[in-house]
């Protein structure tokens, strides 16, 4: 299947730093990514949901402000969790498509599970 | 009511059973049905995918869809220990993201 590269796959900050985490799709161009959220225990939550060239949307409750998403290239999307705060700590993942046109298929990246101390 | 429902286990069973889980949903638009596995601390990885209603076999792993019941079934044959992992059931959204169930965590004992 299609490669979707994520990094870093884990990182620990001070509170009130701020993360970048990467998503790369390696072997196929993303016209979309989108980026979850998954806390223990839980399901995998939508952020945002990022189209090459503009801005990213994003779902109810999620700060923009907070969670900036930079989709610059077909290739790379970015996450920057800003001022992060203990409660931000969590697993996050992207995934990206469409691998092939009309279909369900998208494919995740290894995750970066965000430590905030 | 959750758009996609998934009692998230923990289900054991011995090595060789036959495995079945499932999801229900709300949704009558969904047309794509995914079914990922993810281990810990790792991403999910798509195990299945089915289009619309009907049957999809792929070696051990065979997916149904009853979209006349809104209920999909990933089931499992000779499950092995490497089986052991959380599958979650996933729909695709109308803006192409996924929808997804709380994942059932399965183990299966050598």
């Amino acid at each position: 299947g299609a490669v979707v590269s994520q990094h870093p796959s884990r990182v620990i900050c001070k509170s009130g730093t701020s993360v970048k985490i990467e998503c790369r799709s390696l072997d196929f161009q993303a016209t979309t990514m989108f980026w979850y959220r998954q806390f223990p225990k839980q399901s995998l939550m939508l952020m945002a949901t990022s189209n090459e060239g503009s801005k990213a949307t994003y779902e109810q409750g999620v700060e923009k402000d907070k969670f900036l998403i930079n989709h610059a290239s077909l290739t790379l999307s970015t996450l920057t969790v800003t001022s992060a705060h203990p409660e931000d700590s969590s697993f996050y993942i992207c995934s990206a498509g469409p691998v092939a046109p009309n279909t369900g298929e998208l494919f995740f990246g290894e995750g970066s599970r965000l430590t905030v101390l | 009511q959750k758009e996609v429902e998934q009692d998230p286990g923990p289900l054991s069973v011995p090595e060789g059973a036959i495995v079945s889980l499932n999801c229900t949903y709300s949704n009558s638009a969904f047309q794509y049905f995914m079914w990922y596995r993810q281990y810990s601390r790792k991403g999910p990885e798509l195990l299945m995918y089915t289009y619309s209603s009907g049957n999809k076999e792929d070696g051990r792993f065979t997916a149904q869809v009853d979209k006349s019941s809104k209920y999909i079934s990933l089931f499992i044959r000779d499950s092995q220990p490497s089986d052991s992992a959380t599958y979650l059931c996933a729909m695709k959204g109308s803006q192409g993201n996924l929808i997804f169930g709380k994942g059932t965590k399965l183990s299966v004992k050598p």
